[in-house]
């Protein structure tokens, strides 16, 4: 059975950083291309950042290009979200998602705020 | 960016009938590949993203036939043949045709009359 379990959210201040985790299992990972996918509260979804199998291979959605790094580490099954210069509009439920947006893990809130 | 646009926003619909969520993209969706990479998404109240469909008209592992999708080019459908009460929540197109970004449209609330 596939799981992708979020760790790392909380409250923020503007200007902050915070690191998201997501640990995956039940299918091999090396192989999967990875994505982290937000949602606001009460809002739609929004593609973040995406990155290859091997981990050659990162992409950013403009809104967070520059701020936010996206890696992988294979050896220990596990995707992180590295995340500078918080915005209040980047307060959201952080998804990871692998094989093609099929795979989804619960999400973790990140809250950016004084 | 490819636009996607979902319609109805918000979609009333009675328990064993059918209902119809429309998704349009501000250009073609047809990859280079030749495939069209157009999932749809269920989001059920409180509950993570589920994809019920890939490339216009394939059904995810366990989802119920009566979902299906359709469509070609810029114009891409969802239907669900007759609603049941689990069927309640938020469904969302995306395209992954011309990446980065991916893009979802807006989102159609469906909910029991």
């Amino acid at each position: 059975e596939v799981q992708l379990l979020e760790s790392g959210g909380d409250l923020v201040q503007p200007g902050g950083s915070l690191r998201l985790s997501c640990a995956a299992s039940g299918f091999t990972f090396s192989n999967n291309g990875m994505s982290w996918v937000r949602q606001a509260p009460g809002k739609g979804l929004e593609w973040v950042s995406s990155i290859t199998g091997s981990g050659d291979g990162t992409y950013y959605a403009d809104s967070v290009k520059g701020r936010f790094t996206i890696s992988r580490d294979n050896s220990k099954n596990r995707l992180y979200l590295q995340m500078n210069s918080l915005r209040a509009e980047d307060t959201a439920v952080y998804y990871c998602t692998g094989g093609a947006e099929y795979w989804w893990g619960q999400g973790t809130l990140v809250t950016v705020s004084s | 960016d490819v636009v996607m646009t979902q319609s109805p926003l918000s979609l009333p619909v009675t328990l064993g009938q059918p209902a119809s969520i429309s998704c349009r993209s501000g250009q073609s969706l047809v990859h280079t590949d030749g495939n069209t990479y157009l999932s749809w998404f269920q989001q059920r109240p409180g509950q993570s993203p589920r994809r019920l469909i890939y490339k216009v008209s394939n059904r995810d592992s366990g989802v119920p036939d009566r979902f299906s999708g359709s469509g070609s080019g810029t114009d891409f459908t969802l239907k669900i043949s007759r609603v049941e009460a689990e069927d309640v929540g938020v469904y969302y197109c995306m395209q992954g045709s011309h990446w980065p970004p991916k893009t979802f449209g807006q989102g159609t609330k469906v909910d029991i009359k």
